[in-house]
């Protein structure tokens, strides 16, 4: 079936600094979904991204649709203690459902 | 505004021992889905629903049991707890094919 890796598992970076991750997939998708986890709480949607190529910011967060549709990436400019989290992708092939990544784990050290 | 519901928020199980979580959402979605989430393994799929009154299987539906008989409600159902079902279950909806999920905060569940 399809799968999504996601990159890193985790980081710990320090406050201030820029963060970089990505998401790749062995199949073309035609939607990239961006999604931050907290402590006992759902997932909630970052940023929605729907064509190729496609860049969107939401506040200090960027997202982009890779030119290839196999994968995305999200940054985080400056990062504050309230980032942390895990951060999720997902990816839509054409059917209802979502496939998601294992998350990347970040931590911020003050 | 409620957004997506989801009780009980904690629960444990003997094994053999059945319950049903429910899931309710106010935005008038047509799609809910359950997933659930386990370590290092992201959100699977476990059942679907189009519509009220319409089920599906996801990615990882052995086990579990789904009823959408309202439009608002998904109803997920474990017959005969395992512990391979201790898991962090998920429900989300979305207005239209392809629109983002919202979720429900989850309902952490154990089964001994």
């Amino acid at each position: 079936g399809q799968q999504l890796n996601q990159s890193p598992q985790s980081m710990f970076i320090q406050e201030g600094e820029d963060v970089s991750m990505n998401c790749t997939s062995s199949s073309i998708f035609n939607t990239w979904l961006w999604y931050k986890q907290e402590p006992g709480e759902g997932p909630v949607l970052l940023i929605a991204l729907y064509k190729a190529g496609e860049l969107t910011s939401n506040g200090r967060l960027t997202a982009q649709f890779g030119i290839t549709r196999k994968d995305s990436f999200l940054n985080i400019s400056a990062s504050i203690p309230s980032d942390v989290g895990i951060y999720f992708c997902a990816g839509r092939s054409g059917t209802y459902k979502y496939i998601f990544g294992t998350g990347t784990r970040l931590k911020v050290l003050a | 505004n409620a957004g997506v519901t989801q009780t009980p928020k904690f629960r444990v199980l003997k094994t053999g021992q059945s319950m049903t979580l429910l899931c309710a959402q106010d935005m008038n979605h047509e799609y809910m889905y359950w997933y659930r989430q386990d370590p290092g393994m992201g959100l699977r799929l476990i059942h679907y629903s189009v519509g009220e009154g319409t089920t599906a299987k996801g990615e990882v539906p052995d086990g579990y049991n789904v009823s959408r008989l309202k439009k608002q409600n998904f109803l997920l159902g474990l017959e005969s707890a395992a512990p391979s079902q201790t898991s962090v279950y998920f429900c989300a909806s979305s207005y239209r094919t392809g629109a983002g999920y919202t979720f429900g905060s989850g309902t952490r569940l154990t089964v001994v």
